[in-house]
Protein backbone atom coordinates (compact mmCIF):
# COMPACT_ATOMS: atom_id res chain seq x y z
CA UNK A 1 0.00 0.00 0.00
CA UNK A 2 1.40 3.20 -0.77
CA UNK A 3 1.93 6.31 2.03
CA UNK A 4 -0.14 8.49 0.55
CA UNK A 5 -2.56 7.74 -2.10
CA UNK A 6 -4.71 10.01 -3.92
CA UNK A 7 -6.53 10.15 -7.32
CA UNK A 8 -4.61 11.73 -9.57
CA UNK A 9 -7.96 12.72 -11.83
CA UNK A 10 -7.94 14.87 -14.25
CA UNK A 11 -11.26 16.39 -12.10
CA UNK A 12 -12.82 18.16 -14.55
CA UNK A 13 -15.98 20.23 -12.89
CA UNK A 14 -17.55 23.29 -14.35
CA UNK A 15 -17.39 26.95 -12.61
CA UNK A 16 -19.36 26.84 -9.44
CA UNK A 17 -19.46 23.52 -8.87
CA UNK A 18 -18.65 21.56 -5.65
CA UNK A 19 -15.84 19.42 -5.65
CA UNK A 20 -14.41 16.62 -2.99
CA UNK A 21 -11.16 15.19 -3.12
CA UNK A 22 -9.87 12.35 -1.03
CA UNK A 23 -6.56 10.82 0.32
CA UNK A 24 -5.53 7.99 2.38
CA UNK A 25 -2.57 7.15 4.04
CA UNK A 26 -0.87 3.96 5.60
CA UNK A 27 1.04 5.26 8.93
CA UNK A 28 -1.73 5.07 11.65
CA UNK A 29 0.76 7.21 13.90
CA UNK A 30 1.16 10.19 11.53
CA UNK A 31 0.81 13.19 13.18
CA UNK A 32 -0.25 15.98 10.92
CA UNK A 33 -2.03 16.96 7.91
CA UNK A 34 -2.39 19.11 5.33
CA UNK A 35 -3.11 20.21 1.73
CA UNK A 36 -1.01 21.72 -0.50
CA UNK A 37 -1.89 23.25 -4.26
CA UNK A 38 0.44 23.06 -6.93
CA UNK A 39 0.22 25.03 -10.07
CA UNK A 40 2.02 24.07 -13.02
CA UNK A 41 5.80 23.65 -12.98
CA UNK A 42 5.58 25.90 -9.50
CA UNK A 43 6.01 24.82 -5.99
CA UNK A 44 3.81 23.63 -3.57
CA UNK A 45 2.28 25.99 -1.63
CA UNK A 46 0.19 25.44 1.83
CA UNK A 47 -3.54 25.32 1.10
CA UNK A 48 -4.97 24.44 4.80
CA UNK A 49 -3.90 22.16 7.62
CA UNK A 50 -5.86 19.57 8.59
CA UNK A 51 -7.42 19.37 11.75
CA UNK A 52 -8.94 16.39 13.82
CA UNK A 53 -11.95 18.87 14.18
CA UNK A 54 -12.01 19.37 10.76
CA UNK A 55 -11.52 22.77 9.72
CA UNK A 56 -12.88 25.75 7.10
CA UNK A 57 -11.39 28.41 5.13
CA UNK A 58 -14.26 30.09 3.16
CA UNK A 59 -14.67 27.92 0.34
CA UNK A 60 -12.43 24.89 1.05
CA UNK A 61 -13.54 22.64 3.89
CA UNK A 62 -10.62 19.44 5.06
CA UNK A 63 -11.77 16.78 7.20
CA UNK A 64 -9.51 13.94 8.89
CA UNK A 65 -11.18 10.48 10.07
CA UNK A 66 -8.26 9.28 11.93
CA UNK A 67 -10.07 5.75 12.21
CA UNK A 68 -10.20 5.01 8.93
CA UNK A 69 -7.00 6.50 7.87
CA UNK A 70 -8.01 9.17 4.88
CA UNK A 71 -8.19 13.22 4.63
CA UNK A 72 -11.00 15.12 2.62
CA UNK A 73 -10.65 18.44 0.91
CA UNK A 74 -13.86 19.96 -0.41
CA UNK A 75 -13.73 23.58 -2.52
CA UNK A 76 -17.36 24.76 -3.37
CA UNK A 77 -18.30 27.27 -5.60
CA UNK A 78 -15.05 26.22 -7.91
CA UNK A 79 -13.34 29.18 -9.49
CA UNK A 80 -11.35 29.16 -12.57
CA UNK A 81 -8.80 30.19 -10.64
CA UNK A 82 -8.95 26.71 -8.14
CA UNK A 83 -7.45 24.57 -11.34
CA UNK A 84 -4.64 22.99 -9.90
CA UNK A 85 -3.47 20.08 -8.67
CA UNK A 86 -3.90 19.16 -4.73
CA UNK A 87 -1.23 17.49 -3.06
CA UNK A 88 -2.27 15.92 0.09
CA UNK A 89 0.56 15.64 2.94
CA UNK A 90 0.99 13.62 6.07
CA UNK A 91 3.93 14.27 8.42
CA UNK A 92 5.29 10.80 10.60
CA UNK A 93 8.17 10.85 12.74
CA UNK A 94 10.92 8.70 11.75
CA UNK A 95 13.44 7.55 14.30
CA UNK A 96 12.68 11.39 16.16
CA UNK A 97 12.39 13.60 13.38
CA UNK A 98 9.34 14.36 10.87
CA UNK A 99 9.07 12.35 7.97
CA UNK A 100 6.90 14.70 5.40
CA UNK A 101 5.17 12.28 2.41
CA UNK A 102 3.12 13.55 -0.36
CA UNK A 103 0.50 12.22 -2.54
CA UNK A 104 1.00 12.14 -5.86
CA UNK A 105 -1.70 14.80 -5.97
CA UNK A 106 -5.33 15.60 -7.58
CA UNK A 107 -6.01 17.22 -10.77
CA UNK A 108 -8.17 19.64 -10.39
CA UNK A 109 -9.62 21.24 -13.94
CA UNK A 110 -12.37 23.93 -13.70
CA UNK A 111 -14.39 24.67 -16.54
CA UNK A 112 -15.76 28.04 -17.71
CA UNK B 1 6.31 37.60 3.81
CA UNK B 2 9.70 35.18 4.22
CA UNK B 3 10.57 33.09 1.50
CA UNK B 4 12.78 30.36 1.04
CA UNK B 5 15.17 31.63 -2.09
CA UNK B 6 16.74 29.52 -4.47
CA UNK B 7 19.41 29.70 -7.03
CA UNK B 8 19.57 28.62 -10.48
CA UNK B 9 16.23 28.87 -11.54
CA UNK B 10 17.34 26.60 -14.13
CA UNK B 11 20.47 24.35 -15.15
CA UNK B 12 21.33 22.80 -18.20
CA UNK B 13 24.46 20.25 -17.64
CA UNK B 14 26.47 17.53 -19.61
CA UNK B 15 25.98 13.90 -17.67
CA UNK B 16 29.15 13.16 -15.96
CA UNK B 17 28.99 16.84 -14.70
CA UNK B 18 28.88 18.10 -11.27
CA UNK B 19 25.87 20.27 -9.99
CA UNK B 20 25.63 22.56 -7.02
CA UNK B 21 21.66 23.84 -6.07
CA UNK B 22 21.24 26.61 -3.88
CA UNK B 23 19.16 27.66 -1.08
CA UNK B 24 18.65 30.59 1.38
CA UNK B 25 16.15 29.11 3.75
CA UNK B 26 13.59 31.50 5.88
CA UNK B 27 16.21 32.81 8.60
CA UNK B 28 14.77 31.86 11.63
CA UNK B 29 13.75 28.41 10.30
CA UNK B 30 16.01 24.98 11.68
CA UNK B 31 15.18 22.55 9.62
CA UNK B 32 15.89 22.06 5.96
CA UNK B 33 14.87 19.85 3.20
CA UNK B 34 15.54 18.97 -0.59
CA UNK B 35 12.67 17.65 -2.13
CA UNK B 36 12.88 16.69 -5.89
CA UNK B 37 9.74 16.50 -8.47
CA UNK B 38 10.09 14.55 -11.87
CA UNK B 39 8.28 15.51 -14.82
CA UNK B 40 4.91 14.94 -14.36
CA UNK B 41 5.46 12.67 -11.29
CA UNK B 42 4.65 13.46 -7.10
CA UNK B 43 7.40 15.41 -5.09
CA UNK B 44 9.69 12.99 -3.30
CA UNK B 45 11.69 13.58 -0.20
CA UNK B 46 15.37 13.54 -0.52
CA UNK B 47 16.99 14.87 2.50
CA UNK B 48 16.45 16.32 5.67
CA UNK B 49 19.13 18.88 8.00
CA UNK B 50 19.25 19.77 11.22
CA UNK B 51 21.87 20.94 13.52
CA UNK B 52 24.64 21.00 10.66
CA UNK B 53 23.84 17.26 10.18
CA UNK B 54 21.39 15.11 7.82
CA UNK B 55 18.63 13.77 10.04
CA UNK B 56 16.81 11.39 7.39
CA UNK B 57 17.26 10.40 3.82
CA UNK B 58 15.81 8.79 1.38
CA UNK B 59 17.03 5.98 -0.76
CA UNK B 60 17.04 8.33 -3.55
CA UNK B 61 20.14 10.47 -1.48
CA UNK B 62 23.01 7.97 -2.57
CA UNK B 63 26.54 8.85 -2.92
CA UNK B 64 26.02 11.18 -6.00
CA UNK B 65 24.46 13.47 -3.36
CA UNK B 66 25.39 15.65 -0.67
CA UNK B 67 24.24 18.86 1.45
CA UNK B 68 25.74 21.46 3.19
CA UNK B 69 25.67 24.59 4.83
CA UNK B 70 28.89 26.44 4.16
CA UNK B 71 27.57 29.48 6.15
CA UNK B 72 24.98 30.92 8.51
CA UNK B 73 22.44 31.26 5.22
CA UNK B 74 23.11 28.59 2.60
CA UNK B 75 21.86 25.42 2.36
CA UNK B 76 23.34 23.41 -0.81
CA UNK B 77 22.68 20.43 -2.61
CA UNK B 78 25.76 18.98 -4.66
CA UNK B 79 25.12 16.05 -7.24
CA UNK B 80 28.78 14.48 -8.56
CA UNK B 81 28.34 13.04 -11.52
CA UNK B 82 24.57 13.78 -12.55
CA UNK B 83 22.98 11.29 -14.60
CA UNK B 84 20.14 11.29 -16.82
CA UNK B 85 17.66 10.13 -14.76
CA UNK B 86 18.55 13.45 -11.99
CA UNK B 87 16.57 15.78 -14.99
CA UNK B 88 13.96 17.19 -12.14
CA UNK B 89 12.49 20.03 -10.29
CA UNK B 90 14.27 20.18 -7.07
CA UNK B 91 12.64 21.98 -4.62
CA UNK B 92 14.32 23.01 -0.91
CA UNK B 93 12.01 23.25 1.70
CA UNK B 94 12.65 24.77 5.55
CA UNK B 95 10.42 24.99 8.65
CA UNK B 96 10.67 25.84 12.39
CA UNK B 97 9.48 22.89 13.97
CA UNK B 98 10.68 20.85 16.76
CA UNK B 99 10.50 16.97 15.52
CA UNK B 100 8.42 16.12 18.12
CA UNK B 101 5.87 19.06 18.06
CA UNK B 102 2.49 18.93 16.21
CA UNK B 103 2.05 22.14 15.52
CA UNK B 104 1.64 24.53 12.76
CA UNK B 105 5.23 25.78 12.84
CA UNK B 106 5.72 22.92 11.64
CA UNK B 107 4.17 23.67 8.07
CA UNK B 108 6.89 23.65 5.05
CA UNK B 109 7.33 26.93 3.15
CA UNK B 110 9.18 25.75 -0.48
CA UNK B 111 11.50 27.88 -2.39
CA UNK B 112 10.19 28.12 -5.86
CA UNK B 113 12.61 25.37 -7.34
CA UNK B 114 15.52 24.89 -9.58
CA UNK B 115 14.80 22.70 -12.57
CA UNK B 116 17.68 20.67 -13.67
CA UNK B 117 18.17 19.04 -16.88
CA UNK B 118 20.53 16.51 -17.74
CA UNK B 119 21.83 16.45 -21.21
Amino acid sequence: RKEVEQDPGPFNVPEGATVAFNCTYSNSASQSFFWYRQDCRKEPKLLMSVYSSGNEDGRFTAQLNRASQYISLLIRDSKLSDSATYLCVVNDRAGGYQKVTFGIGTKLQVIP
Amino acid sequence: EPEVTQTPSHQVTQMGQEVILRCVPISNHLYFYWYRQILGQKVEFLVSFYNNEISEKSEIFDDQFSVERPDGSNFTLKIRSTKLEDSAMYFCASNRQAPLISSGANVLTFGAGSRLTVL
